[in-house]
Parts: C-alpha cells; sequence; structure tokens
C-alpha cells in the first residue's frame, strides 16, 4: 500500500512559473526523500529532508517538512521544459528502521509548457 | 547516470513462467532494494538486501524471490508469473546501511501475456 499521496495529480504551468505540489503521509518517519522520474524510467534523487528539519534548499528546489501535520511540500522555482517528469514523495518510516524499506506515494504528474 | 545498470531493458512472459531480472550497484554499495512500479503508480518496495541476506520485505508473496552477490550484482527471481506482474522493476543501491540516497537503476519492463 502506500503511504504518501501527493497532491495535486497533475499539474500544468508555463515555463518560468513556480511548480508546488504536496505529499501527505501516514505514519511517524526518519526522512523524507522527493525524487523525480522521467518517462516511465528509473529514478533520480533530488533532496532528503530529516524528520528533525524543516526546510531545505537545493538550487531551484526547496523542500519542507510539517511532521505534526505529516506533510511536505516541494516547489520549483522558475521551472524550465526539462522539469517536466513525474515527481514522488518517499518516506522512511519510523517503525522500520534499519531496513530503509522506503514508501513511494502516488506522483505528480508536471508538465512545463515552454 | 547513477552507476547501477539493470538487465534486460524490456521482457515479454507468458503466465505461469519465471523470469529473472538482474541489477549491478555501485561498488561498495552493500545495500540494494527491488520495486515494482505499476504503471501510473508510485514504486511499491518488494524487498532489501544487504550483505546478501534478506533485510526487509514488503507486501509481496513468496514466489518473490531474491540474491545478492558478493560483487554487488543482484537478482530478482518471480515465479509462476501472473499478468498483474506486468510492471517496471527498478533495483536501487544504497551506500551504507545508514540510509540517505537511493541510487535508481534504469528498469526492467516485464510484460505478461
Amino acid at each position: 500500500s502506500q503511504q504518501g499521496e501527493e497532491d495535486p495529480q497533475a499539474l500544468s504551468i508555463q515555463e518560468g512559473e513556480n511548480a508546488t505540489m504536496n505529499c501527505s503521509y501516514k505514519t511517524s518517519i526518519n526522512n523524507l526523500q522527493w525524487y523525480r522520474q522521467n518517462s516511465g524510467r528509473g529514478l533520480v534523487h533530488l533532496i532528503l529532508i530529516r524528520s528533525n528539519e524543516r526546510e531545505k534548499h537545493s538550487g531551484r528546489l526547496r523542500v519542507t517538512l510539517d511532521t505534526s501535520k505529516k506533510s511536505s511540500s516541494l516547489l520549483i522555482t522558475a521551472s524550465r521544459a526539462a522539469d517536466t517528469a513525474s515527481y514522488f514523495c518517499a518516506t522512511d518510516p519510523a517503525s522500520t528502521s534499519g531496513t530503509y524499506k522506503y514508501i513511494f506515494g502516488t506522483g505528480t504528474r508536471l508538465k512545463v509548457l515552454a | 547516470e547513477t552507476g547501477v545498470t539493470q538487465s534486460p531493458t524490456h521482457l515479454i512472459k507468458t503466465r505461469g513462467q519465471q523470469v529473472t531480472l538482474r541489477c549491478s550497484s555501485q561498488s561498495g554499495h552493500n545495500t540494494v532494494s527491488w520495486y515494482q512500479q505499476a504503471l501510473g503508480q508510485g514504486p511499491q518496495f518488494i524487498f532489501q538486501y544487504y550483505r546478501e541476506e534478506e533485510n526487509g520485505r514488503g507486501n509481496f508473496p513468496p514466489r518473490f524471490s531474491g540474491l545478492q552477490f558478493p560483487n554487488y550484482s543482484s537478482e530478482l527471481n518471480v515465479n509462476a508469473l501472473e499478468l498483474d506482474d506486468s510492471a517496471l522493476y527498478l533495483c536501487a543501491s544504497i551506500p551504507s546501511r545508514l540510509g540517505n540516497e537511493q541510487f535508481f537503476g534504469p528498469g526492467t519492463r516485464l510484460t505478461v501475456l
């Protein structure tokens, strides 16, 4: 079963705009990661945020984590056509410490129009 | 490029057959996880191997089994294939048992007819 759910399921924006996608999860976590997937290929790790962190930045990416609401958001600023992909959050549940049984959400399909 | 390779890229099998998928991890990555990703869904955790021992399993039946070898390669075996096994199978290697970033291979697309 999926631990997380991304919202929205699909997002279409113009190049240069910002894209925000959200992830909600069900159980306590050690960390949360965001991944990008292009056209059903392998996933690429974007950023990891630990349960004791509230915000992280990496280039044009900003991730926030609210453990009280069990939610995270990924913001992509100044989007480019190359950002078109599916984005997934993955959680490392605290209950499975030592196994790294990452649980993925359902994904947000982002389309950036040139 | 993540340095993780998978073979074959695509595979077509019929119901009831058996299949072996292969993954080659980065040198030094002694943990590997396997995921199944159905079309339009997120990846689902099948199992994880650490130093050639199974180190956690998701909600998959015993006909899904695996092996990990000392040379950082691993296999996913699926017996008695069912139509619902059609999916993209991904392996991910992890640099250390302390977690952090997973490095994914490009996946094997399995179609069961």
